[in-house]
């Protein structure tokens, strides 16, 4: 049981706009820790795609953005892309868990 | 620019010791950064490990604590994971990587290392 929770899936398709949305708690999110997004492309390594909840990394296409409200956070990708099909995955700090560094569980996209 | 890359056995019979190794090049092991253990078993999510600073200084995941040991090897610009008692739900890939600010920039080269617990 992760301690930030994502949605198992969602879906959408190409060129619509879709959210994956990243619920905490008072200990982390709501605490007002920064909320990261990372894209997983299969067998690969996770990419950092949102840092400090709603800035971008060189490179990263302008249809990601994220934002954060209270206990939650959201990633949002419009004109959704066949290449955007993949996991993604929100990840902050909890100061309940002895400085622990925390993922959601990861939200499976698929580009219908 | 920095660049990780995870080694060790990949199988590792239980109860046994796991023991992975990250090889830091592009950026001293000494530099103002923690370095990461996060680990994904076969389809699941990510999981945070734990990490080290280069005075030595580590925070560990509270469910993994007991069994976890992380070390630096500033000598070989390496650090290096340890987890004892290992059971099949120590399955899994293993990645280092390396922490900018509260986020990941850097992780290890290709898919990291996957590491099976089986007799």
């Amino acid at each position: 049981q992760s301690v930030l929770t994502q949605p198992p899936s969602v879906s959408g398709a190409p060129g619509q706009r879709v959210t994956i949305s990243c619920t905490g708690s008072n200990s982390n999110i709501g605490a007002g820790y920064d909320v990261h997004w990372y894209q997983q492309l299969p067998g690969t390594a996770p990419k950092l795609l949102i840092y400090n909840n709603n800035n971008r990394p060189s490179g990263v296409p302008d249809r990601f953005s994220g934002s954060r409200s209270g206990t939650s956070a959201s990633l949002a990708i419009t004109g959704l892309q066949a290449e955007d099909e993949a996991d993604y995955y929100c990840q902050s700090y909890d100061n309940n868990l002895s400085g622990s560094r925390v993922f959601g569980g990861g939200t499976k996209l698929t580009v219908l | 620019q920095v660049q990780l890359q995870e080694s060790g056995p990949g199988l590792v019979e239980p109860p046994g010791t796991l023991s992975l190794t990250c090889t830091v090049s592009g950026d001293s092991i000494s530099s103002s950064y923690w370095w990461n253990w996060v680990r994904q078993p076969p389809g699941k999510g990510l999981e945070w490990i734990g990490e080290i600073y280069h005075s030595g200084d580590t925070n560990y995941n509270p469910s993994l604590k007991s069994r976890v040991t992380i070390s630096l090897d500033k000598s070989k610009n390496q650090f290096s994971l340890r987890l004892s008692s290992v059971t099949a739900a120590d399955t899994a890939v293993y990645y280092c990587a390396r922490r900018t600010g509260s986020y990941y920039i850097n992780w290890g080269r290709g898919q990291g290392t996957l590491v099976t617990v089986s007799s």
